[in-house]
């Protein structure tokens, strides 16, 4: 692969259930970013990594938890999902300046 | 906190100049940026600005004033490609890498 994937591209996903968005990059990237765009909104900031072990909250961490095992990987998880979480989910990654910012394609979830 | 301010949307003719403008108000500026977003896909990198002055990168250029809050992304010679949704970005000193985007301003270009 080559620079940032994201799985699934899109889900459908009943309120209530526990749901991982996946990302990966192969960069060698050390700081992840995870951002949802919803309309009118723009990119808000959900949780990000400046390296593997530590992660931070974002702007609107509340019912999303992160985890950093390695410098590859960056999965999302949504504990119990609620409607309003219906959103499309990027994930980003960056080397420590973080002067250019790689978008992975995008999950769109809706939770109905 | 961070305000940032673009227009919603613009409409600009092929091979014709637009300038897309940015006003922001931020604690600790440490950076700005510019991204390209088509319908349904994920955002670009167009450029980055952190001191005062314009930055050329072919059709595009994006200009920063840090004493006004003031920036602006310029696109020559127009292509239908161009349509998109331009994101100011801006990033804050801090503890980690912060940056707030704003809302985007959506620009078509007709022929």
């Amino acid at each position: 692969i080559a620079g940032i994937t994201q799985a699934p591209t899109s889900q459908i996903l009943a309120a209530g259930r526990r749901m991982t968005l996946r990302c990966t990059q192969d960069m060698r990237h050390n700081a992840m970013y995870w951002y949802r765009q919803d309309l009118g909104l723009g990119l808000r900031l959900i949780h990000y990594s400046n390296t593997a072990g530590t992660t931070g909250k974002g702007e609107v961490p509340d019912g999303y938890s992160v985890s950093r095992a390695n410098t590859d990987d960056f999965p999302l998880t949504l504990a119990s999902a609620v409607p309003s979480q219906t959103s499309v989910y990027f994930c980003a990654s960056s080397d420590e300046q973080g002067n250019e910012q790689f978008f992975g394609p995008g999950t769109r979830l809706t939770v109905l | 906190g961070q305000n940032i301010d673009q227009p919603t949307e613009m409409t600009a003719t092929e091979g014709a100049i637009v300038q897309i403008n940015c006003t922001y108000q931020t604690s600790g500026f440490n950076g700005l940026f510019w991204y390209q977003q088509h319908a349904g896909e994920a955002p670009t990198f167009l450029s980055y600005n952190v001191l005062d002055g314009l930055e050329e990168k072919g059709r595009f250029s994006s200009f920063l004033s840090r004493s006004k809050g003031y920036s602006y992304l310029l696109l020559k010679e127009l292509q239908m490609k161009d349509s998109a949704s331009y994101l100011c970005a801006v990033r804050s000193s801090g503890g980690y890498q912060k940056v707030t985007f704003g809302t985007g301003t959506k620009l078509q270009v007709i022929p």
